[in-house]
């Protein structure tokens, strides 16, 4: 079957640095999004990895380890505004074409 | 560039009836996304189109539920009857193509069932 694990909730204080992780088992794996979403609002693309390594896109990085299943999301220099869920999503084109998303992990950030 | 379009933003109804939701995609975007969103989980994909074929309707419960793109541009997606477990967020996204990762989202209608 197809699953994602991420956690549920994560803590940090304005201008740390946090990391999100996520653990993936698809028959088909094809890619790695994050997504941001504020409440109440639509989620927003905020990276891709198609392959394994670091990509960095200002304050944000993503990360992806295809032998071990595993991707991780980083946000530096966290913002009030950086409080938000956020969601990975894979894409599986195993036997279809299709986009499977976590749950979320709600970011918690104290001044 | 205009957003993806989505109405109605609200809808109330009473389970056993019908409702349905409309779509208008980013102009040029060939893929477009159904999503439900139930509050406190992630979008679960209910139907992907290609232009106007669909590319993967697994998740779409086909028994009450329904999606078109007639022309390949705009969609809408009907429910017939709902049921009290309809009641989420139904998102619709577009990209470029199936190839391109970055999906743009809608504002979502919230379905509430009574």
């Amino acid at each position: 079957g197809q699953s994602l694990e991420q956690p549920s909730e994560v803590t940090a204080v304005e201008g740390a640095i946090v990391q999100i992780n996520c653990t993936y088992q698809t028959s088909g794996f094809y890619g790695l999004s994050w997504y941001q979403q504020h409440d109440g609002g639509a989620p927003t693309f905020l990276s891709y990895n198609g392959l394994d390594g670091l990509e960095e896109t200002g304050r944000f990085s993503s990360f992806l380890s295809r032998s071990d299943s595993y991707g991780y999301l980083l946000l530096q220099e966290l913002q009030m505004k950086d409080s938000a869920s956020y969601f990975c999503a894979v894409r599986d084109r195993g036997r279809d074409d299709k986009i499977i998303f976590g749950k979320g992990t709600r970011l918690h950030i104290l001044p | 560039e205009a957003g993806v379009a989505q109405s109605p933003r609200y809808k109330i109804i009473e389970k056993r009836q019908s409702v349905a939701f409309w779509c208008n995609p980013i102009s040029g975007h060939a893929t477009l996304y159904w999503y439900q969103q139930i509050l406190g989980q992630g979008p679960k994909l209910l139907i992907q189109f290609q232009n106007n074929g669909v590319v993967d309707d697994s998740q779409l419960p086909k028994d009450r539920f329904s999606a078109e793109r007639l022309k390949g541009v705009d969609s809408t997606l009907k429910i017939q009857p709902a049921k009290l477990e309809d009641s989420a967020v139904y998102l619709c996204a577009s990209s470029l193509s199936r190839e391109y990762n970055e999906q743009f989202f809608g504002p979502g209608t919230r379905l509430t069932v009574l």
